[in-house]
């Protein structure tokens, strides 16, 4: 079945310091691949997308690409903010599975980005 | 733009209590489904929806209920609650298949007694 492996938390980070969050996954169809990040006793926002290879999606400076040949989708930014504190989730859809609209979630990386 | 809004936010319960976790969304999406959030679990489906009247189970369906009446509304039953259950609930909708991102509501934590 289809899984998403993302690292492990939780990631301490000073401000302005580059991230990298990495996740990996396994789909039986072709995927599209999402970002959500979950700040403290709210629900989970989209971050960014891409939905084929190479596709790059990009939001409030983070970054990710949709790497087919190593079946990956690396969260980056250049410089945190401690606003950026929260947890991030790697997820998946695959329309070989659940009629294509359920989301196959990673376990999720929390960052802490300190002063 | 309410978006899509889950009720209670809260709840204590007993073990064998049932309930009903509200969940409904103004955007006119087909789909909407339910997961559950556990420390160190990610997020699991419990149930999906892909229109009024269609239901199907996800990863983790026993000891829930769910139907859909309408395209808004998608409750959530726990038929007969146990301390297993105890979890926080996120209710998603969104508007097509595959690339279409999912709106998530703010969840209901649930503690079982």
């Amino acid at each position: 079945g289809d899984s998403v492996t993302q690292m492990e938390g939780p990631v301490t980070l000073s401000e302005e310091a580059f991230l990298t969050i990495n996740c990996t996954y396994t789909a039986t169809g072709y995927p599209s691949l999402f970002w959500y990040v979950q700040y403290p006793g709210e629900g989970l926002q989209l971050l960014l997308k891409a939905t084929k290879a190479d596709d790059k999606g990009s939001n409030k400076g983070f970054e990710a690409t949709y790497r087919k040949e190593t079946t990956s989708f690396h969260l980056e930014k250049g410089s945190v903010q401690v606003s950026d504190s929260a947890v991030y989730f790697c997820a998946l859809s695959d329309p070989a599975t659940n009629s294509g609209y359920a989301l196959n979630f990673g376990k999720g990386t929390s960052l802490l980005v300190t002063p | 733009n309410a978006g899509v809004t889950q009720t209670p936010k809260f709840q204590v319960l007993k073990t064998g209590q049932s309930m009903t976790l509200q969940c409904a969304q103004d955007m006119n999406h087909e789909y909407m489904s339910w997961y559950r959030q556990d420390p160190g679990m990610g997020l699991r489906l419990i149930h999906y929806s892909v229109g009024a009247g269609i239901t199907d189970q996800g990863e983790v369906p026993n000891g829930y209920n769910v139907s859909r009446s309408t395209t808004e509304d998608f409750p959530l039953r726990l038929l007969s609650a146990a301390p297993s259950q105890t979890s926080v609930y996120f209710c998603a909708s969104s508007y097509g298949q595959g690339g279409q991102p999912q709106h998530f509501g703010d969840g209901t934590r649930l503690s079982i007694l």
